[in-house]
């Protein structure tokens, strides 16, 4: 069965550096774009980046680029998300999903969601 | 970097269908075939139910329908039930640049 698993929820204080976890399994880790989403409370899903694991090509949306680090281990099937300095606007769940194809589109499956708090 | 646009929120009637729009541009939905749709319930994950514009991956209902005519990509859900009850969410991924669309809440009366 393909699956993420991603880390546990977090509570943070602001500045604090905070990294979370999506490991991969079912597949092969380093042939499929993985993405990060962010979801603040009570409202919709926002693209954040790609990580391609197999030589860790990244593409980051403009919203967050300079924001958050996306990185991946291939020994573990692991993906990351990173933040240098947490801000309470950084409150939200936090998906990583895999893509099925750039031709096609389409992520599938997505982890179960890891809910980030930040607050003093 | 706009998101896609979607209706804040339709409504229907077990038994009916019902339609959710999503508009790009030429330089997304108009060009790419790799528009995809996601149900999310409450407190849980999103759940892909359409990708490469009209295909549904094995398990999906085929209630579920995606179509496309310029830069709007529209999904259409035949026979609601009431756990169609969700949000929807439409993606465009050209390439690697992916957007979402706004969300659109479906209510079954």
């Amino acid at each position: 069965e393909v699956q993420l698993v991603q880390s546990g929820a977090e509570v943070k204080k602001p500045g604090e550096s905070l990294k979370i976890s999506c490991k991969a399994s079912g597949y092969s880790f380093t042939t499929y774009w993985i993405g990060w989403a962010r979801q603040m409370p009570g409202k919709g899903l926002e693209w954040m980046g790609l990580i391609y694991p197999g030589d860790s090509d990244t593409r980051y949306s403009p919203s967050f680029q300079g924001q958050v680090s996306i990185s991946a281990d291939k020994s573990s099937d692991t993906a990351y998300l990173q933040w240098s300095s947490l801000k309470a606007s950084d409150t939200a769940v936090y998906y990583c999903a895999r893509l099925l194809s750039t031709g096609t589109g389409g992520f599938d499956p997505w982890g179960q969601g890891t809910l980030v708090t930040v607050s003093s | 970097q706009s998101a896609l646009t979607q209706p804040a929120s339709v409504s229907g009637s077990p038994g009916q269908s019902i339609t959710i729009s999503c508009t790009g541009t030429s330089s997304d939905v108009g060009t790419y075939n790799t528009v995809s749709w996601y149900q999310q319930h409450p407190g849980k994950a999103p759940k892909l139910i359409i990708y490469a514009g009209t295909k549904r991956p094995s398990g999906v209902s085929d209630r579920f329908s995606g179509s496309k005519s310029g830069n709007t990509a529209s999904l259409t859900i035949s026979g609601l039930q009431t756990e169609d009850e969700a949000d929807y969410y439409c993606c465009s991924s050209a390439t690697t640049t992916v957007k979402f669309g706004g969300g659109t809440i479906l209510t079954v009366l």
